[in-house]
């Protein structure tokens, strides 16, 4: 099975503007979460969509937005970036066997966002 | 909220000797444990998870073992390789419905020939 693909690769945006970003996760696979990596505060939460529903959610604020498609491809869209907001964002698809069992997360390669 | 704490931040061992990384987490109803491996440039691997209702698990040269009642778990990789060299995270699951982790800090582990 082809992996977790994220588009695009890398990204320069600066601040004020708005982004999105797109990930398609492993064939089967319904659950797509979101994570920040940055040096400084490592890898965080960001959201996780389920059949087309937020399921959970991170302590970002409301300018980092998701939404999920009825093929479970999934897009992140950050509103007024921030220069704080330049990070690697991995997205992670899992099989879902039952909505109270946790799941092995396979991640994307990640786009790296610099905001100038 | 859960907080995981991971220990030490930078690891340093020669090849063939073991490696051990501790976490510790707070929410104790947390019930699953993945650690992930991060290579320089590379997308984080799961390596080894375990479950709450498990005490140890093992793959080969990597173990994790879990203390519910303390609220820590530790990797242990034996006999390493200069392949092993990496960033290692843990995790610990924040919500019974769906996927939802804290992350710790991560390891530098390098093994040196």
């Amino acid at each position: 099975k082809a992996g977790v693909t994220q588009t695009p690769r890398y990204l320069i945006k600066t601040r004020g503007q708005q982004v999105t970003l797109s990930c398609s996760p492993i064939s089967g696979h319904r659950s797509v979460s979101w994570y920040q990596q940055t040096p400084g505060q490592g890898l965080q939460f960001l959201f996780e969509y389920f059949s087309e529903t937020q399921r959970n959610k991170g302590n970002f604020p409301g300018r980092f937005s998701g939404r999920q498609f009825s093929n479970s491809r999934s897009e992140m869209n950050v509103s007024t970036l921030e220069l704080g907001d330049s990070a690697l964002y991995l997205c992670a698809s899992s099989l879902v066997r039952g909505t109270n069992y946790q799941e092995t997360q396979y991640f994307g390669p990640g786009t790296r966002l610099l905001v100038l | 909220g859960e907080n995981v704490e991971q220990h030490p931040s930078t690891l340093s061992v020669q090849e063939g000797d073991s490696a051990v990384i501790k976490c510790t987490y707070s929410d104790s109803a947390s019930n699953y444990f993945p650690w992930y491996k991060q290579e320089l440039g590379k997308r984080p691997q799961l390596i080894i998870d375990i479950r709450s209702n498990v005490g140890e698990k093992k793959d080969q040269r990597i173990a994790v073992t879990l203390n519910k009642t303390a609220k820590h778990f530790s990797l242990h990789i034996t006999e390493t390789q200069p392949e092993d060299s990496a960033v290692y995270f843990c995790a610990a699951s924040i919500s019974n419905y769906g996927q939802n982790f804290v992350f710790g800090p991560g390891t530098r582990l390098s093994v040196l020939p």
